[in-house]
């Protein structure tokens, strides 16, 4: 079946430190990746998305690329603000089992200045 | 409105009520998905329309949950003889269409006493 697995948190970091929030995945086909993020008191949005192997999403200084090979997405910044404090989503969509989303569990990340 | 909408922001219900939790997802999108978020959680799908096809209810966790899509646009789903764990936010999304970038509403907090 399909899956999401990403790094557990909270995580805290200073500012203008790297960030990397691991995710794999496990799939029946060939999804597309994406990252999700929500800050304090908003809904989920897009952040980045990879829709095939090696393909590299990237918005707002984030980065993550799809290795098939390992099957994951991490998430990457090189360094972060306090405004990036944020609860971070990874998922899926699978087209071989009907355009469901599986989402991870979600990675809360805090920021200080 | 340019987003996707939810009513009630929030609700708070006695146990064994029914409640109906509304979605009206951004104009033009067809596919329409729902979503429960538990504390702690990531976010569970519960139930994924697309155009005039079948729902795919795979996710809904009981039958006590049901949703429908009226004229292809607004949403109700519907809770029946509510328990304490079903307490969440709920969150709707749309996209243009399978595989599409999904937009969320704001989500409705549903606590059950």
């Amino acid at each position: 079946g399909n899956s999401v697995t990403q790094m557990e948190g909270p995580v805290t970091l200073s500012e203008e430190a790297f960030l990397t929030i691991n995710c794999t995945y496990t799939a029946t086909g060939y999804p597309s990746l994406f990252w999700y993020v929500q800050y304090p008191g908003e809904g989920l949005q897009l952040l980045l998305k990879a829709t095939k192997a090696d393909d590299k999403g990237s918005n707002k200084g984030f980065e993550a690329t799809y290795r098939k090979e390992t099957t994951s997405f991490h998430l990457e910044k090189g360094s972060v603000q306090v405004s990036d404090s944020a609860v971070y989503f990874c998922a899926l969509s699978d087209s071989n089992t009907g355009n469901q989303f599986y989402f991870g569990t979600g990675t809360s990340l805090t920021v200080i200045p | 409105g340019a987003g996707v909408s939810q009513s009630p922001s929030n609700k708070v219900t006695e146990k064994g009520k029914d409640v109906e939790l509304r979605c009206d997802p951004i104009s033009g999108h067809t596919a329409l998905y729902w979503y429960r978020q538990s504390l702690g959680q990531g976010l569970e799908f519960l139930i994924y329309f697309q155009g005039n096809s079948a729902p795919d209810k795979s996710g809904l966790p009981s039958d006590r949950f049901s949703a429908e899509r009226t004229g292809g646009s607004v949403s109700t789903l519907t809770i029946q003889r509510t328990q304490q764990e079903d307490s969440a936010v709920y969150l709707c999304a749309s996209s243009l269409g399978p595989y599409g970038e999904q937009f969320f509403g704001p989500g409705t907090r549903l606590t059950v006493l």
